[in-house]
């Protein structure tokens, strides 16, 4: 099957600890992304990657940090500088042509402690 | 890229036709008009895109009016698991998505 996973599905951290989330796609896409969602609110986008070795700030970008070694792997490290870490974390990727549609993994839960 | 703006919620009887609104007075002519719908604790869902024309799928219709202003997603006969909430979003790169906070459909048996 092809599709995204982000594993693991609920993960618990104690504060003041990083945490990496993993995204995985075996879409051939070029483009990830990475979107924090809070509750009754819509995904605001963290980070996204067009082409492995490069990636781009989104809107809420600080406390956060990402890599793109591989094409398939985008794992997203909630560290210790992100304030209010407890959401619903959501991984997409896409084809890296205009107009071409996101397709969204599971998501992870997050819960700080 | 052009925010939108949609109704917090709404609801349709099961077997009805759901018309869900969404305004984008700020478009811009190169900027496309996406749907997507989330039901609870899920993942975003793809159901349907498109620039001026209108477009069908297997999963709904897109109505955008000739001024571009405003769209119109259409489930044809919504089921109970057509109930989620619905994101209306407009983009130039289709890759720089804006989530508002949608319009939360509830499909009535």
């Amino acid at each position: 099957d092809g599709g995204i996973t982000q594993s693991p599905k609920y993960l618990f951290r104690k504060e003041g600890q990083n945490v990496t989330l993993s995204c995985e796609q075996n879409l051939n896409h070029d483009a990830m992304y990475w979107y924090r969602q809070d509750p009754g609110q819509g995904l605001r986008l963290i980070y996204y990657s067009q082409i492995v070795n490069d990636f781009q700030k989104g809107d809420i970008a600080e406390g956060y940090s990402v890599s793109r070694e591989k094409k398939e792997s985008f794992p997203l490290t909630v560290t210790s500088a992100q304030k209010n870490p407890t959401a619903f974390y959501l991984c997409a990727s896409s084809p890296a042509r205009r107009a071409e549609t996101q397709y969204f993994g599971p998501g992870t839960r997050l819960l700080v402690l | 890229d052009a925010k939108t703006t949609q109704p917090p919620s709404m609801d349709c009887a099961e077997g009805r036709a759901a018309n869900l609104p969404c305004n984008h007075s700020t478009i811009s002519g190169n900027e496309y008009v996406y749907w997507y719908r989330q039901i609870h604790s899920q993942g975003p869902q793809y159901i349907i895109h498109g620039l001026k024309n209108n477009e069908t799928n297997e999963m709904a219709s897109l109505i955008i009016t000739e001024d571009r202003k405003s769209s119109t997603l259409i489930l044809p006969h919504a089921t109970l698991r057509d109930t989620a909430v619905y994101y209306c979003i407009v983009t130039y790169t289709g890759n720089q998505f804006y989530f508002g906070t949608g319009t939360s459909l509830t499909v009535i048996p």
